[in-house]
């Protein structure tokens, strides 16, 4: 059964770090293409950085270049966020979704999410 | 900056169709653009609905459809109920490995 699991959201204080994690099973991240998707509370989707299934090209948000990374470790089968320079703005709920099969361009599986505060 | 548009609020009643559509602050949307819709219930994940312009997810009832309507990507619900009353959104491939999310349309069934 396909599933992803969120984790390492909290409060944080502004210019500050957080590492996010995407626990998978039912499937190889190495085999998918991965994405971070947040909603700012009662705020709408925004689509925050994506990795290819072969780990060649990373791509992000406008709104997070420069300050987020996407990674993955294949041994682990886990996706990873890495925030650097958190700002208020980036304060949402962190979702973790697989992509759909090659050439389909969307997010297939959602994780529950992890909530991210940033705040001093 | 592509802004995707979709309606804020859509009421249908019970049992009625009711047509959602997501489009472009500028030029038209296409199946180049592979769009993809989504549900969310208050507290809960997006689900997925539609994807490839007009492909159902797995286990997504068929009264949820999904086309091209002019120059816009549209979702149909035909024999709306109640479960239905929900956050619409959807999500439009730009290319160059980036996606922009509409602003979502809240759904009222009554």
């Amino acid at each position: 059964q396909v599933q992803v699991v969120e984790s390492g959201g909290g409060v944080v204080q502004p210019g500050g770090s957080l590492r996010l994690s995407c626990a998978a099973s039912g499937f190889s991240v190495s085999s998918y293409a991965m994405h971070w998707v947040r909603q700012a509370p009662g705020k709408g989707l925004e689509w925050v950085a994506f990795i290819r299934s072969d780990g060649s090209n990373k791509y992000y948000a406008d709104s997070v270049k420069g300050r987020f990374t996407i990674s993955r470790d294949n041994s682990k089968n886990t996706l990873y966020l890495q925030m650097n320079g958190l700002r208020a703005e980036d304060t949402a709920m962190y979702y973790c979704a697989k992509g759909g099969e090659r050439g389909t361009y969307y997010f297939h599986y959602w994780g529950q999410g992890t909530l991210v505060t940033v705040s001093s | 900056q592509t802004v995707v548009t979709q309606e804020p609020s859509f009421s249908v009643s019970p049992g009625g169709t009711v047509t959602l559509t997501c489009g472009l602050s500028s030029g038209s949307v296409s199946t180049s653009f592979y769009p993809s819709w989504y549900h969310q219930t208050p507290g809960q994940a997006p689900r997925t609905l539609i994807y490839s312009t007009n492909t159902r997810s797995s286990g997504v009832p068929d009264r949820f459809s999904g086309s091209i309507l002019g120059n816009k990507a549209a979702l149909t619900i035909t024999g709306a109920q109640a479960e239905d009353e929900s956050d619409y959104y959807c999500v439009l491939h730009m290319g160059s490995g980036i996606w922009v999310f509409g602003g979502g349309t809240k759904l009222t069934v009554l």
